[in-house]
């Protein structure tokens, strides 16, 4: 089945505690993408990556990682996690990043930081 | 920039009843404009999707879009409401640009009364 699969589901942390969400895909997609949502603000962009080893800013990076190592994986990583991080995290990822693509979406992340 | 304005945070309406969700955009071309929707703990799922041609667009489960240029607007509608299209509404505006590919608006929680 073709999917986007986000690691874990749930995540209570403390501030500055280091922590990295995966997220997978299985359908050989170039592009990949990682959201937050916050009530009222809609999902807004962290990162994206148009290949391997080729990653850029979205709207929102600051305080935010990512790498692309492999087509498939393109994990989250907080170095050191604030309050402010609190939110809902989507991975997801397109056949190659065009405008007009449909976006297939993880089942996302719950990130609380303490 | 793309923007993208969903002026209902909240709409209830009753079992069986018509629905419309509004969303307006800004954008400086022809927009490619998308509606996802988000079910409790779920991802989000592409209900359809507008390039250009028909501006009235049919997508998944009895749902449908009107692309009105002159009043910047995208509004979907479904004719009979289901309690199963409870959730969250994303209208999107996809733009041409290096990989930030989706705006979103911030979104219209639906709840459906029996």
């Amino acid at each position: 089945e073709a999917q986007v699969t986000q690691n874990p589901r749930y995540l209570i942390t403390v501030t500055g505690k280091k922590l990295t969400v995966t997220c997978s895909q299985n359908m050989n997609h170039e592009y990949m993408s990682w959201y937050r949502q916050d009530p009222g603000l809609g999902l807004r962009q962290i990162y994206y990556s148009m290949n391997v080893e080729v990653t850029d800013k979205g709207d929102v990076p600051e305080g935010y990682k990512v790498s692309r190592k492999e087509k498939r994986n393109f994990p989250l990583i907080l170095e050191s996690p604030s309050p402010n991080q609190t939110s809902l995290y989507f991975c997801a990822s397109s056949f190659d990043g065009k405008a007009n693509e449909k976006l297939f979406f993880g089942s996302g992340t719950q990130l609380s930081v303490l | 920039a793309q923007s993208v304005t969903q002026p209902d945070i909240h709409i209830t309406v009753s079992e069986g009843a018509s629905l419309e969700l509004r969303c307006n955009y800004s954008y400086g071309a022809t927009p490619y404009l998308f509606w996802y929707v988000q079910s409790p703990g779920q991802g989000l799922q592409l209900l359809l999707k507008y390039f250009s041609g028909d501006t009235l667009v049919q997508g998944i489960k009895g749902f449908e879009a009107e692309f009105k240029r002159s009043q910047s607007s995208f509004n979907l509608r479904k004719p009979s409401v289901h309690w199963s299209d409870a959730a969250e509404y994303f209208c999107a505006v996809g733009a041409w640009g290096a990989g930030n590919m989706l705006t979103f608006g911030g979104g219209t929680r639906l709840m459906v009364k029996p």
